[in-house]
């Protein structure tokens, strides 16, 4: 069965701290994992994929198979950047599995 | 432009009556998916449909029921409202792999 496990429902960090927000998986096959964002009064939106290997907004996100983590980082939070996040896992149908989200604030 | 849409943005209605909540999307997606959302927390899928004519029922028990006549087109509808269905309904589309689009949801209040 997959599953997606987002440890922290909430994360607080100053402004110019890195941040982490931690997700691990369970899958038996070959996953394609994502981040979603949520932003306040905004529609939850795509924020990076795996595969793409690309930085969105300073974030980053390396997929760790051994530890099956794809944990989210950015070196230096912004206030801009509070918003739910969700970590999301996907199977050879694209069907999605969302984690609870960890609601990051950071503060002035 | 290309997008997804839901309408309405928000719906107050008293118990008993039938609701349906719009959702179509001008990408060509051939997947649809319902996903129910109480502010702020997690998401639990009702609904997905792979294509004109297919619906299946997700992984959280839903009493709504949905359709799929037309591509762009995948309506939520609820034969009786009752106060447990209060929440923010979300509607996603996306391509065969890759991630979802979702729109901007509706938040429904039954009174």
């Amino acid at each position: 069965a997959q599953r997606v496990t987002q440890p922290e429902k909430l994360l607080s960090v100053f402004k110019g701290a890195p941040v982490e927000l931690k997700c691990n998986y369970s899958y038996s096959g070959s996953p394609e994992l994502f981040w979603y964002v949520q932003y306040s009064r905004q529609r939850l939106q795509l924020l990076l994929r795996h595969i793409s290997r690309e930085s969105i907004k300073g974030f980053t996100a390396d997929l760790n198979k051994g530890e099956t983590s794809f944990h989210l980082k950015k070196p230096f939070a912004q206030e801009e950047d509070s918003a739910m996040y969700y970590c999301a896992l996907s199977d050879h149908n694209n069907d999605m599995r969302f984690g609870a989200g960890t609601r990051l604030t950071v503060k002035p | 432009e290309a997008d997804i849409y839901q309408t309405p943005r928000y719906l107050v209605i008293g118990t008993g009556k039938k609701i349906t909540l719009e959702c179509s999307q001008t990408m060509g997606h051939d997947k649809m998916y319902w996903y129910q959302q109480d502010p702020g927390m997690e998401l639990h899928l009702i609904h997905y449909s792979y294509g004109v004519n297919s619906t299946e029922k997700g992984d959280l028990s839903s009493e709504s029921t949905v359709s799929r006549i037309r591509t762009e087109h995948f309506p939520l509808t609820l034969e009786s409202a009752r106060p447990s269905h209060t929440s923010q309904y979300l509607c996603a589309s996306s391509e065969l792999r890759g991630g979802y689009t979702f729109g901007s949801g509706t938040r429904l209040t039954v009174v």
